[in-house]
């Protein structure tokens, strides 16, 4: 299992350009996440999405959109990038939603100039 | 408002001593409470969890937590540190009443030879 993989690693955008982040899992989970890591901030939550056809909005989900076309993957989406977006994003999936373990992914690394 | 707090942005701890990382959190009805390690340039992987029962928890590589509802803490712990621990650690809640998942800020613990 590869367990659950992102695409791409880095990303260098400048502001106004779009980009796709791709998450996949293996493991068939029900339940996968967006976050975003900033220095002293720990993780936040941008989306997630309990199934496939469905999404919901996390703590932080301006600026961003998803897609859950498929159960093995979780697309997210920025229309037109800005600065403030720079960040480490990561995906994570789990089974169950309340007390389950989260298993991320290696995340993606993106600077918007 | 539904939180969790790391206090200490560092720790520094000889090795063989013990270590403790600290965690608060603040949330509605009974929560589900993780801990979560992240080594340089990769993902969060999972430690242990509370859910419910026996208030210590045992965990991944010689850790436990213990799970303290009326100073609502969740400290982690581990009798005697390996330098290979040096890593940030990230507590989490999730308020089962809700749909989110919260994350504290991270402390960078520092195992020393």
């Amino acid at each position: 299992n590869a367990g659950v993989t992102q695409t791409p690693k880095f990303r260098v955008l400048k502001t106004g350009q779009s980009m796709t982040l791709l998450c996949a899992q293996d493991m068939n989970h029900e339940y996968m996440y967006w976050y975003r890591q900033d220095p002293g901030m720990g993780l936040r939550l941008i989306h997630y999405s309990v199934g496939e056809g469905t999404t919901a909005k996390g703590e932080v989900p301006d600026g961003y959109n998803v897609s859950r076309l498929k159960k093995q993957n979780f697309l997210l989406g920025l229309e037109s990038a800005a600065p403030s977006q720079t960040s480490v994003y990561f995906c994570a999936s789990s089974y169950e939603l309340a007390g389950d373990t989260q298993y991320f992914g290696p995340g993606t690394r993106l600077t918007v100039l | 408002a539904q939180s969790v707090a790391q206090p200490e942005d560092q720790v520094n701890v000889a090795e063989g001593n013990p270590l403790t990382v600290k965690c608060t959190y603040s949330v509605s009805g009974n929560p589900y409470l993780f801990w979560y390690v992240q080594y340089p340039n990769r993902g969060l992987q999972f430690l242990l969890k509370y859910i419910t029962g026996d208030n210590l928890v045992k965990g991944s590589y010689g850790f436990e937590a213990e799970f303290n509802k009326s100073q609502t803490s969740f400290h982690l712990k581990k009798p005697s540190a390996l330098v290979s621990d040096s890593a940030l650690y990230f507590c989490a809640v999730r308020d089962p009443g809700f749909n989110k998942f919260y994350f504290g800020s991270g402390t960078k613990l520092n195992v020393k030879p």
